[in-house]
């Protein structure tokens, strides 16, 4: 069975712009998670999704947002970039109903200049 | 609100020799479950072991166990027989099964260790 996949796995942008990022999730699995990793503040939750609903969502700023098509597959979106904004971002797919472990994908390394 | 707290910021082992990474945690949730990963320097986040805070045994996967103390409220991780492959990042988390916090994991600091020959 495949794992998660992240497009692209490396992203060089300026400030100011916008990124869309893509997951695709394990196949049967319903529930996507996005987590941001920077050496500062670790790892923090941004958002998930299941069944293209947002179910729970982090304190980020509204330039982060996502969203969720019917087959699972699920994209993140970051507006206005800032320097800050640089970092590793994961996406974890999880099934619904069980412990809850999440599989994460390799992760998008953006680096905003 | 939970908080995972992970007090090595590194730790060195000899190879196989065992180890173990200390996680203590804080939540209001009566049920919850308690994670490991493993983050080699590649930067995927691979999923080591589970314990979810009604099991009264603790987990083990092949190498891994954890050492549950609900009282004392600490999720430790040890590795026996460690490999040079062990070499990682290590992060402890958590996911609450009430209220809103249900479907997020919430991360400690983690813990980098490395194995010596």
């Amino acid at each position: 069975k495949a794992g998660v996949t992240q497009t692209p796995r490396y992203l060089i942008k300026t400030r100011g712009q916008q990124v869309t990022l893509s997951c695709s999730p394990i196949s049967g699995h319903r529930s996507v998670s996005w987590y941001q990793q920077t050496p500062g503040q670790g790892l923090q939750f941004l958002f998930e999704y299941f069944s293209e609903t947002q179910r729970n969502k982090g304190n980020f700023p509204g330039r982060f947002s996502g969203r969720q098509f019917s087959n699972s597959r699920s994209e993140m979106n970051v507006s206005t970039l800032e320097l800050g904004d640089s970092a590793l971002y994961l996406c974890a797919s999880s099934l619904v109903g069980t412990q809850g472990e999440q599989f994460f994908g390799p992760g998008t390394r953006l680096t905003v200049l | 609100a939970q908080k995972i707290t992970q007090t090595q910021p590194g730790m060195f082992v000899q190879e196989k020799e065992a180890v173990t990474l200390d996680c203590t945690y804080d939540t209001s949730d009566q049920s919850y479950g308690l994670f490991w990963y493993k983050q080699p320097s590649s930067g995927e986040m691979i999923f080591l072991i589970y314990q979810g805070s009604y099991d009264e045994q603790n987990a083990t996967e092949g190498r891994y166990s954890l050492n549950f103390q609900k009282a004392r409220k600490s999720a430790n991780l040890v590795i026996s027989a460690s490999q040079l492959g062990d070499s990682a990042m290590y992060f402890c988390a958590m996911r609450g099964y009430s209220g809103g916090s249900n479907y997020k994991l919430t991360f400690g600091k983690g813990t980098l260790l490395t194995v010596n020959p």
